[in-house]
């Protein structure tokens, strides 16, 4: 069965610091890999997607960026954090080629910059 | 693109009553509504989907329903329990498509015991 890793869960970091988040999904092949972030109200704001190594789409300009080093690995980064960073950041996946199908999403990171 | 408003942003419903969502798109092609539940501190989750070919979708207390014509689609919990407290997410998008779902806002339920 396939899963989906996302760490860490929790993450407090101060402003101007750099920021990578990790994601791996296991028991599939070539997955589209998602983030996407939770400010402080409930919407989910898609940041990156990626249908492929050195594949990744911007939805949002920002302080952040993504990188896919392997098959079923998706990396989200930032040089400097910014307090407006702060979120509840999640990682999802779905079946290769089928971007407009169901999406999985891990458990989340919450990150405070203060 | 597709654009999905998402209503009321929070039910409050004592148990056992019934709690109802509801969806609207805009694009006429979208033909896949998938809903998701997602707990407090966990990411969301595939409840229920329903594609356009059909207009009602039962799992148990859950139930999708689709009004291709008004662009409209809805969740229907039964005899809500405290357990289904959570914030639930519409979403719309095309199958076979390039576009990734639309979600709409989120709805915040509370089941009072």
């Amino acid at each position: 069965s396939q899963t989906i890793h996302q760490w860490p869960a929790t993450l407090v970091q101060p402003v101007g610091s750099p920021l990578s988040l990790e994601c791996t999904v296991e028991g599939t092949s070539n997955p589209n890999l998602y983030w996407y972030r939770q400010a402080a109200g409930r919407g989910l704001q898609l940041l990156f997607y990626s249908v492929g190594i050195g594949q990744i789409s911007s939805e949002v300009p920002q302080n952040l960026s993504a990188s896919r080093p392997q098959d079923r690995q998706f990396i989200l980064s930032s040089k400097k954090l910014l307090l407006s960073d702060s979120g509840f950041y999640l990682c999802a996946w779905s079946v290769q080629g089928r971007v407009a199908e169901k999406l999985f999403f891990g458990s989340g990171t919450q990150l405070s910059v203060l | 693109g597709e654009n999905v408003e998402q209503h009321p942003s929070t039910l409050s419903v004592q148990e056992g009553d019934s709690a109802v969502i509801k969806c609207t798109y805009s694009d006429s092609a979208s033909n896949y509504f998938p809903w998701y539940k997602q707990e407090l501190g966990k990411g969301p989750q595939l409840i229920i989907d329903i594609r356009s070919n059909v207009g009602e979708k039962k799992d148990q207390r859950i139930a999708v329903t689709l009004n291709k014509t008004a662009k409209h689609f809805s969740l229907h919990i039964t005899e809500t329990q405290p357990e289904d407290s959570a914030v639930y997410f519409c979403a719309a998008s095309i199958l076979g498509g390039s576009y990734i779902p639309t979600f709409g806002r989120g709805t915040s339920l509370i089941v009072h015991p």
